[in-house]
């Protein structure tokens, strides 16, 4: 069975930064790209980026808002994707989610909270 | 950036009846090499994760109750619900994975009238 959860989110003040955790299970972690995909409270959702698995280089894609402040990564050897976020404003506050895939995503975390408030 | 424009953004409809929802993207999806369009559809229920609907437009998830269709074609697509039922209650999203960043709709909230 697919499994994807979602760690670390806390309460940061602005201009702070976290690390979020995606721990996978279930799948053959290396062969799939892994997305983020945010919810503000009460809001719709927003692609944030996703990172393509090993066969594809690895490499990353970001929505503008995010880009330069926020990183993803994966470590295939602990199926782990993550989302390094740096200088975190107000409007970054929401429902962070994990997703397999590049679009037509068939998994989902949960999701970990996320507040930035002074 | 693809803008993917959902209308509307809320619909009551009875139960037993049709629900339809739209969903306009900016510009074409549809990687010609191979035929697709690179669409997906999915339900959110409250205090839960999105769920998928469908992918490639059309193609129906596993699982996914027949009564659900995705159609359409060019950059309008289509959500139906033949026959409405309560547990069909969520707000509805669209989302191109044609070219980053991989845009969603603004959702569509579906009510029973």
């Amino acid at each position: 069975e697919v499994q994807l959860l979602e760690s670390g989110g806390d309460l940061v003040q602005p201009g702070g930064s976290l690390r979020l955790s995606c721990a996978a299970s279930g799948f053959t972690f290396s062969s799939y790209a892994m997305t983020w995909v945010r919810q503000a409270p009460g809001k719709g959702l927003e692609w944030v980026g996703f990172i393509r698995g090993k066969g594809f280089g690895g490499t990353t894609d970001y929505v503008a808002s995010v880009k330069g402040r926020f990183t993803i990564s994966r470590d295939d050897s602990k199926n782990i994707a993550y989302l390094q976020m740096d200088d975190l404003k107000t409007e970054d506050t929401g429902m962070y989610f994990c997703t397999r895939g590049r679009g037509g995503a068939d998994h989902w975390g949960r999701g970990t909270l996320v507040i930035v408030s002074s | 950036d693809i803008v993917m424009t959902q209308s509307p953004d809320v619909l009551s409809v009875s139960l037993g009846e049709r629900a339809t929802i739209n969903c306009k993207a900016s510009q074409s999806i549809l990687y010609s090499s191979n035929n697709n369009y690179y669409l997906a559809w999915y339900q959110q229920k409250p205090g839960q994760p999105p769920k998928l609907l469908f992918y490639w437009a059309f193609t129906r998830e596993s699982g996914v109750p027949d009564r659900f269709t995705g159609s359409g074609s060019g950059t309008d697509f289509t959500l139906t619900i033949s026959s409405l039922q309560a547990e069909d209650v969520a707000v509805y999203y669209c989302q191109q994975y044609y070219i980053a960043p991989y845009t969603f709709g603004q959702g569509t909230k579906l009510e029973v009238k």
